[in-house]
């Protein structure tokens, strides 16, 4: 089993819709969660950053964290054309300078 | 958020020569940085750890005489493709962790370099 799963689409849906982005993982000491949104041909964007539990919100972004059941989830409301993108999932288990773990990545069209 | 620039972002070689990535951290110093690849419509690959006065750490299968890595200062790392082939056109990434009072950190990349190698 890898360490983090994530399917990675295409994810299709109509503007407006809600999305709803998931990753897996195996590893029950990560701790650290962050979302990347990576357009074409550019770097990856840091989009959500979680510790532990829980959820966090920004704008139209929630990300939420389940350590019980090793499940992380981006969703995007009212999502538009411009959130068009692949997401990717991160994780880490320590605080130091230690690499992150990555998801696939998602790649989401949003169709207006 | 923290800025990770690198340039250049695109790159066009003849197969053969050198070319060198810089990546440098604007606002913060970087102790650490992190080389990743990308191929098209693929995730990211970590290469290798580049650490501030020391040498890089390189992932398995990632050969350390062909991709060079120089971290000489808390804002500086650099990467080295040597004898560049068409094999290694890729989309090549730095990043650089930021610890500014969040737990553990928040990763930041640059914006690429897209290395094309005839």
């Amino acid at each position: 089993q890898k360490e983090v799963e994530q399917d990675p689409g295409p994810l299709s849906v109509p503007e407006g819709a809600i999305v709803s982005l998931n990753c897996t993982y195996s590893n029950s000491a990560f701790q650290y969660f962050m979302w990347y949104r990576q357009y074409s041909r550019k770097g990856p964007e840091l989009l959500m950053y979680t510790y532990s539990s829980g959820n966090k919100e920004d704008g139209r972004f929630t990300a939420q964290v389940d350590k019980s059941s090793k499940y992380i989830s981006l969703f995007i409301r009212d999502s538009q054309p411009s959130d068009s993108a692949t997401y990717l999932c991160a994780m880490s288990a320590n605080s130091g300078n230690t690499p992150l773990v990555f998801g696939k990545g998602t790649r989401l069209s949003v169709i207006a | 958020g923290a800025v990770v620039s690198q340039h250049p972002s695109r790159v066009i070689c003849k197969s053969g020569t050198s070319v060198k990535i810089e990546c440098r951290s604007l606002d913060f110093q970087a102790t650490t940085m992190f080389w990743y690849r990308q191929f098209p419509k693929k995730s990211l690959m970590l290469m290798a750890t580049s650490n501030e006065g020391s040498k890089a750490t390189y992932e398995q299968g990632v050969e350390k005489d062909k991709f060079l890595i120089n971290h000489a200062s808390l804002t500086l790392s650099t990467l080295t493709v040597t004898s560049a082939h068409p094999e290694d056109s890729s989309f090549y990434i730095c990043s650089a962790r930021v610890f500014s009072g969040r737990a553990g950190g928040e990763l930041f990349f640059g914006e690429g370099s897209r290395l094309t190698v005839l």
